[in-house]
């Protein structure tokens, strides 16, 4: 699987969009981008995923660059809840072994 | 949120015992798998499971076994613990292989061996 970069900290304002970046330069064609977080002491929380296309659900937008070697998370709506580690990660479909790097500290301001 | 339990959600053990940690999902997803997570390592995959009776090993997987007799239930075992296995530990589980389909974890079991 492709490695992955990503800041360790960053900070955000509550009520403004949250947009953490990844790194992915040695991203393969079959290769998907993931997005998880996790929360202090609960489990990791998937967010979104995608292979080409930007991507968009109820928690988050996934923006993919065209040549593929980076993304950006975006939270639209930052609250005090979303302060989690975010982990990206990208993988293809035949390896079990998914690896979790540090992720990115997000921690959203009052 | 997916249906994944895990039990218990914490254990204080002594070394050289027997411990055994469980996780039952009720999504009869196919995959499912173990990790641990300690500060400074993230997460490490132990083992998993791609359908029942039907298991692989992780990269940390010296110290522990595993068995799934059904799909819903996947079951890691430490032998003998030892302290280096104190660790949060948690289950996941996903359709399809983790890549193709996005993994879902339990809430973790705080595991101390003292």
């Amino acid at each position: 699987d492709a490695k992955t970069t990503q800041p360790t900290s960053m900070d955000c304002a509550e009520g403004r969009a949250a947009n953490l970046p990844c790194n992915h330069s040695t991203i393969s064609g079959n290769e998907y981008v993931y997005w998880y977080r996790q929360i202090h002491s609960q489990g990791p929380q998937y967010i979104i995923h995608g292979l080409k296309n930007n991507e968009t659900n109820e928690m988050a937008s996934l923006i993919i660059t065209e040549d593929r070697k980076s993304s950006t998370l975006i939270l639209p709506h930052a609250t005090l809840r979303d302060t989690a580690v975010y982990y990206c990660i990208v993988t293809n479909g035949s390896n079990y072994k998914l690896t979790f790097g540090k992720g990115t500290l997000l921690t959203v301001n009052p | 949120d997916a249906g994944i339990t895990q039990s218990p959600r914490h254990k204080v053990t002594e070394t050289g015992t027997p411990v055994t940690l469980r996780c039952h999902q009720t999504e009869n997803h196919r995959y499912m798998y173990w990790y641990r997570q300690d500060p400074g390592h993230g997460l490490r995959l132990i083992h998993y499971s791609y359908g029942v009776k039907d298991t692989d090993k992780g990269e940390v997987s010296d110290g522990y076994s595993v068995s799934r007799s059904k799909t819903e239930d996947f079951l890691l075992t430490l032998e003998s613990a030892t302290s280096s296995q104190t660790s949060v530990y948690f289950c996941a589980i996903s359709e399809a292989a983790g890549g193709v389909s996005p993994l879902h974890f339990g809430n973790g079991t705080r595991l101390t061996v003292t």
